[in-house]
């Protein structure tokens, strides 16, 4: 079974720029959750979708969006972006349907804004 | 506000010895708590997890224990071994979100 893909795996960007990023889940899984890594912070939870919906959201400004597609792919977007935007933004998948499903992490994004 | 706490951020061990990873956590509703780990480059990978209606959960040489009156869950890695040098994230879920740690950075001595 294929595991999680992100793409792309690096970016560069300028402050005020915004950029997309996306997330292939594994086969069969309909839950993307997206992540905020900083150093010394851990892993920052950004939201959660199932089944296209939005189930669960984290403490971060608008300018984070996402979306899910009916092939359970998902995009995350950064729009305005800041210099403190710079992390690794990592998606994990699992199968959504129970509370403690094991989520799986892509490789990550690491995005850095300029 | 963060809701789960790894107080160590590193922790040294010599090879075949014990490791011991705590932490903890403030919000009562989590009800289920996991333990990943990440090596440099690539995304976190699932280790262990135990149910809040647990006290312990062994797999192999990992055991996790959680003291739900204290708030807290340890991760015991006996023998530690080389390749178990990562950063830990220790992480709790409610609602269909996992709240993280901030992480341990584990090394094992040879």
């Amino acid at each position: 079974k294929a595991g999680v893909t992100q793409t792309p795996r690096y970016l560069i960007k300028t402050r005020g720029q915004q950029v997309t990023l996306s997330c292939s889940p594994i086969s069969g899984h309909r839950s993307v959750s997206w992540y905020q890594q900083t150093p010394g912070q851990g892993l920052q939870f950004l939201f959660e979708y199932f089944s296209e919906t939005q189930r669960n959201k984290g403490n971060f400004p608008g300018r984070f969006s996402g979306r899910q597609f009916s092939n359970s792919r998902s995009e995350m977007n950064v729009s305005t972006l800041e210099l403190g935007d710079s992390a690794l933004y990592l998606c994990a998948s699992a199968s959504g349907l129970h509370q403690d499903n094991e989520q799986f992490f892509g490789p990550g994004t690491r995005l850095t804004v300029l | 506000d963060q809701q789960v706490k790894q107080n160590s951020p590193s922790l040294s061990v010599q090879e075949g010895r014990i490791s011991i990873l705590n932490c903890d956590y403030t919000n009562s509703m989590f009800d289920y708590f996991l333990w990943y780990k990440k090596y440099p480059a690539e995304g976190p990978t699932f280790l262990i997890s135990i149910s809040s209606i647990k006290d312990k959960n062994e797999d192999g040489r990992f055991t996790v224990f959680l003291n739900k009156s204290a708030k807290h869950l340890s991760l015991h890695i006996v023998p530690s071994q080389p390749g178990d040098s990562a950063v830990y994230f220790c992480a709790a879920s409610a609602d269909y979100k996992l709240s993280f740690g901030a992480g341990t950075t584990v090394t094992v001595r040879a």
